[in-house]
């Protein structure tokens, strides 16, 4: 099956940082996702993003399919990002979605 | 429009007994996913299902799982005789079609004494 790889796995940064999580993906995908899980553990989604560039606010993701990676963009971090950032993937063809083991941001005031 | 809604929120239950976790999608929404994350892990896929049918159960263990979404009423995870190691956080997610945006739940979390 389908592997999904994230790094880095652990991020601190400074209130105002900029920072590119990036996700990596072993085969065909026709389903790419970024979430967030708060620090109550909700899931959030961020960008539903199998191709090309996404924006939203202070977050943009980028994925180049044909390369088999996706890249996430916090831009002006606040201390209300902190939580994990996870990647998951459905390859082409395929029924289950894998998740990443995620990147673990803290940001610092 | 609603979320998707999950419920219990938290449930306990001693070892041997059942749990029952329930999650209902969102409007117009006939996909539905269930995962387990563990404590301080990612999300594992367990089962994918359209209504009345199970499309993908690859990830759910043989003995003791069962999931099911009936033509009405939410979908139903259930664990028999439960052991410590089925305590977890159990998300269920919904999405209008298969290659489609998935919208998690506040998810159950499971605590087996």
């Amino acid at each position: 099956g389908i592997q999904v790889e994230q790094s880095p796995p652990d991020l601190i940064l400074q209130e105002g940082a900029n920072s590119t999580l990036r996700c990596n993906f072993s085969d065909s995908v026709n389903n790419l996702q970024w979430f967030h899980q708060n620090p109550w553990g909700q899931l959030i989604n961020l960008f539903y993003i199998p191709s090309g560039t996404k924006q939203n606010g202070r977050l943009s993701a980028t994925t180049v399919a044909t390369e088999r990676y996706s890249l996430l963009y916090i831009s002006s971090s606040q201390t209300t990002d902190s939580g994990v950032y996870f990647c998951a993937a459905k390859n082409t063809g395929g029924f289950k979605t894998i998740f990443g083991a995620g990147t673990r941001l803290f940001v610092k005031a | 429009n609603a979320g998707v809604m999950q419920n219990p929120r938290h449930l306990v239950r001693r070892r041997g007994q059942e749990a029952r976790l329930r999650c209902s999608p969102m409007k117009g929404h006939s996909h539905v996913y269930w995962y387990r994350q563990l404590p301080e892990e990612g999300l594992k896929f367990m089962v994918y299902l359209q209504k009345e049918n199970i499309i993908d159960e690859s990830g759910m263990p043989k003995e003791r799982f069962s999931a099911e979404f009936p033509k009405e009423g939410p979908s139903i995870l259930r664990i028999q005789q439960v052991v410590r190691g089925d305590s977890a956080a159990y998300f269920c997610a919904s999405s209008p079609e298969q290659v489609d945006t998935q919208y998690f739940g506040p998810g159950t979390r499971l605590t087996v004494l």
